[in-house]
């Protein structure tokens, strides 16, 4: 198994350009998410899906969409990019909620300038 | 709301040095607790975790037990090496309600073990 994985590792948008943020798990998970990290803090979660065509807001969702319409894909949408969005973004997946494990991805380097 | 507080980095030790990063918790109800650690370049993978009071998760060396009387997960190891440079994550999950599967970090504590 792959585990999960995203795409692209790096990318570097100017102020109101647009990106999808790509996230494929090979594991048969139910839930999956998305967070960003910014330096000195910890994550926070953008939005999170319980299933395919179910998705909800986390705690930052603002200049953020998402989709699922299927297990294994949940791309990352960003209309307008802003300097704010600078970050690194980890999709993550878990078979259930609660105590399930989540699988980290390698992480997107996202700069906006 | 829930909330996660872990010591500020960075932590630096010496080879075989004994470990203690602290966390303490926030919480309605009884959270599952972990411990995600992140390698230079990588994403987070879970460490250990605990789903009820008193629990240790261990995992590699390391330990922590959780101490519902002092909203506790302190992590611990006997004697750390060079490859446990890392960033230490502590989170929670919620037990009960609408957020039962969302994670809660802590901001992180960088650990660099010096040989």
């Amino acid at each position: 198994n792959a585990g999960v994985t995203q795409t692209p590792k790096f990318r570097i948008l100017k102020i109101g350009q647009s990106m999808t943020l790509q996230c494929t798990q090979d594991m048969n998970h139910n839930y999956m998410y998305w967070y960003r990290q910014d330096p000195g803090m910890g994550l926070k979660l953008i939005y999170y899906s319980v299933g395919a065509g179910i998705t909800d807001k986390g705690e930052v969702p603002n200049g953020y969409n998402v989709s699922r319409s299927t297990t294994e894909d949940f791309p990352l949408r960003l209309e307008l990019a802003a300097p704010s969005q600078t970050s690194v973004y980890f999709c993550a997946s878990s078979y259930g909620g609660s105590a399930e494990t989540q699988y980290f991805g390698p992480g997107t380097r996202l700069l906006v300038l | 709301g829930d909330s996660v507080t872990q010591m500020e980095g960075p932590v630096t030790l010496s080879e075989e040095a004994f470990l203690t990063i602290n966390c303490t918790y926030t919480a309605t109800g009884y959270p599952s607790l972990f411990w995600y650690v992140q390698y230079p370049g990588e994403g987070l993978q879970l460490l250990l975790k605990a789903t009820k009071a008193d629990d240790k998760g261990s995992n590699k060396g390391f330990e922590a037990t959780y101490r519902k009387e002092t909203t506790s997960f302190h992590l611990e190891k006997g004697s750390v090496q060079v490859s446990d440079s890392a960033v230490y994550f502590c989170a929670l999950i919620r037990g009960y309600g609408g957020a039962t599967n969302k994670l809660i970090f802590g901001t992180g504590t960088l650990l660099a073990v010096q040989p």
